[in-house]
């Protein structure tokens, strides 16, 4: 059963346009997502993130929607760069007793494709 | 810095035999993780541990034993290699109950089993 869905396996979109990634949930338990982006025989590298409590989060070209009663969040990229070209995956963090815990369940990842 | 080292790169193992995957981090991490990677399936978690000697199961343990002796290592042995465990290891760690700045990964150890 997976938590987190990540039902694009590709995106191709063109330099200088806008790329969105779109992740859904089906914890409700989840209170802290994530982005990643992987680079082939590379490790993934953290992106952007956001708290539950937020509807959106912006980090430079780099924007994460929340919206929670849909338990869906997006990446936005723009414009987008050659240099984005990679395999995004969405993670989620549930809530544990004591607040967020550091376990992250990962959708299965878009990979993204910027055409110059 | 050199972050999470994790060593081999690669492998290849007949099936039955064991090994173990080295995980180190030297960031003082309190938290550390086991991922792989499959075709379709995402990074899914295997075993994470929350501190030296304490450590539970993720998603997918079945085939894999860890142990976590000092907050630096975090080493993943296979008891008896299986085709099925052919995938992408990654190693993960963070500090505890911060989530919001992500986990730093090792870069994988490619896993064949014939």
């Amino acid at each position: 059963d997976q938590q987190v869905k990540q039902n694009s396996p590709s995106l191709s979109v063109q330099e200088g346009r806008i790329s969105i990634l779109n992740c859904d949930y089906t914890n409700s338990m989840f209170d802290y997502f994530l982005w990643y982006k992987k680079y082939p025989a590379e490790g993934p590298t953290f992106l952007i993130s956001i708290s539950s409590i937020k509807d959106k989060n912006e980090d430079g070209r780099f924007t994460v929607f929340l919206n929670k009663s849909a338990k869906h969040l997006s990446l936005h990229i723009v414009p987008s760069q050659p240099g984005d070209s990679a395999v995004y995956f969405c993670a989620a963090s549930e809530r544990g007793g004591g607040g967020a815990t550091n376990k992250l369940i990962f959708g299965t990842g878009t990979l993204l494709a910027v055409q110059p | 810095n050199a972050g999470v080292t994790q060593t081999p790169k690669f492998q290849v193992l007949k099936t039955g035999q064991s090994m173990t995957l080295q995980c180190a981090q030297d960031m003082n991490h309190e938290y550390m993780s086991w991922y792989r990677q499959d075709p379709g399936m995402g990074l899914r978690l295997i075993h994470y541990s929350v501190g030296a000697g304490i450590t539970d199961q993720g998603e997918v343990p079945n085939g894999y034993n860890v142990s976590r002796s000092t907050t630096e290592d975090f080493p993943l042995r296979l008891l008896s290699a299986a085709p099925s465990q052919t995938s992408v290891y990654f190693c993960a760690s963070s500090y505890s109950g911060v989530v919001g700045g992500g986990y730093t990964f090792g870069s994988g150890t490619r896993l064949t089993v014939v």
